[in-house]
C-alpha cells in the first residue's frame, strides 16, 4: 500500500460525457502526478501538481485538465469523452515534486468509455 | 524526444535469474527506475539509481548502469512465482522537463516451473 488513494477503482461512461477521477496523496506530499495507461499509448504523464499549482504538464488533451485543492488532494476532469480515453488512470505523490523525486503510485481508477 | 525502450517479453525458470533491459536516450537523465506492476495493481517503485552510480544491489534485485551506452538493466536473482509482473524502465531528470518521468512500455516477465 502505497498510502496514495484514488477513488473511484472503476467507471463506464458513454461517449460524450464528462466524469472526474480523485486522488488524495500520502500523507506530508505537496505534489501530486496524474498519469494515463493505455494499450496502445503506454504509460504517459498527464499533468503535476504542487501546492495547489501546476508545475509540469505532458501529454494531456485540452479536453482534460486538472487541479489541486488546498488540502491537497487533486481531481482529474475528463470530459467530451471518446472511445480512446478508455484507459488506466494513475495518480501519484512526491514529497516535493523535485527533479528525481521517487513518486508513489495509487492503484488507479479504470475508466471504460462505451 | 526522449524515449525509453525494452523488451516486450522475458521467460524464465524459477529459480534462475532474470535480466530485464532498458535503453534510454535522454543522456541528461538523473534518475533511472524500475516499478512493477502485478495484474490488477498499480505501479511500485522497486529501485532507482542515480546516474553518477554504476551499480545498485538491494536483496535479490541488482541495477546496472551504462551511462555511455545510455543502457540499464535489472537483475532479479533466484527469480520467484511472486515475481511474475510488467517490469517498466523510468527515467527522469532530463533537461526537458523537470520532473517527468518517462516510462518504457514494460517487459512482461513469466515464470516458468
Amino acid at each position: 500500500d502505497s498510502g496514495v488513494t484514488q477513488t473511484p477503482k472503476h467507471l463506464i461512461t458513454a461517449t460524450g460525457q464528462r466524469v472526474t477521477l480523485r486522488c488524495s496523496p500520502r500523507s506530508g506530499d505537496l505534489s501530486v502526478y496524474w498519469y494515463q495507461q493505455s494499450l496502445d499509448q503506454g504509460l504517459q504523464f498527464l499533468i503535476q501538481y504542487y501546492n495547489g499549482e501546476e508545475r509540469a504538464k505532458g501529454n494531456i488533451l485540452e479536453r482534460f485538465s486538472a487541479q489541486q485543492f488546498p488540502d491537497l488532494h487533486s481531481e482529474l476532469n475528463l470530459s467530451s469523452l471518446e472511445l480512446g480515453d478508455s484507459a488506466l488512470y494513475f495518480c501519484a505523490s512526491s514529497i516535493r515534486g523535485g527533479n528525481g523525486e521517487t513518486q508513489y503510485f495509487g492503484p488507479g481508477t479504470r475508466l471504460l468509455v462505451l | 524526444g526522449e524515449d525509453v525502450e525494452q523488451s516486450l517479453f522475458l521467460s524464465v525458470r524459477e529459480g534462475d535469474s532474470s535480466v530485464i533491459n532498458c535503453t534510454y536516450t535522454d543522456s541528461s537523465s538523473t534518475y533511472l527506475y524500475w516499478y512493477k506492476q502485478e495484474p490488477g495493481a498499480g505501479l511500485q517503485l522497486l529501485t532507482y539509481i542515480f546516474s553518477n552510480m554504476d551499480m545498485k544491489q538491494d536483496q535479490r534485485l541488482t541495477v546496472l548502469l551504462n551511462k555511455k551506452d545510455k543502457h540499464l538493466s535489472l537483475r532479479i536473482a533466484d527469480t520467484q512465482t511472486g515475481d511474475s509482473a510488467i517490469y517498466f524502465c523510468a527515467e527522469s531528470g532530463g533537461y526537458s522537463s523537470a520532473s517527468k518521468i518517462i516510462f518504457g512500455s514494460g517487459t512482461r516477465l513469466s515464470i516458468r516451473p
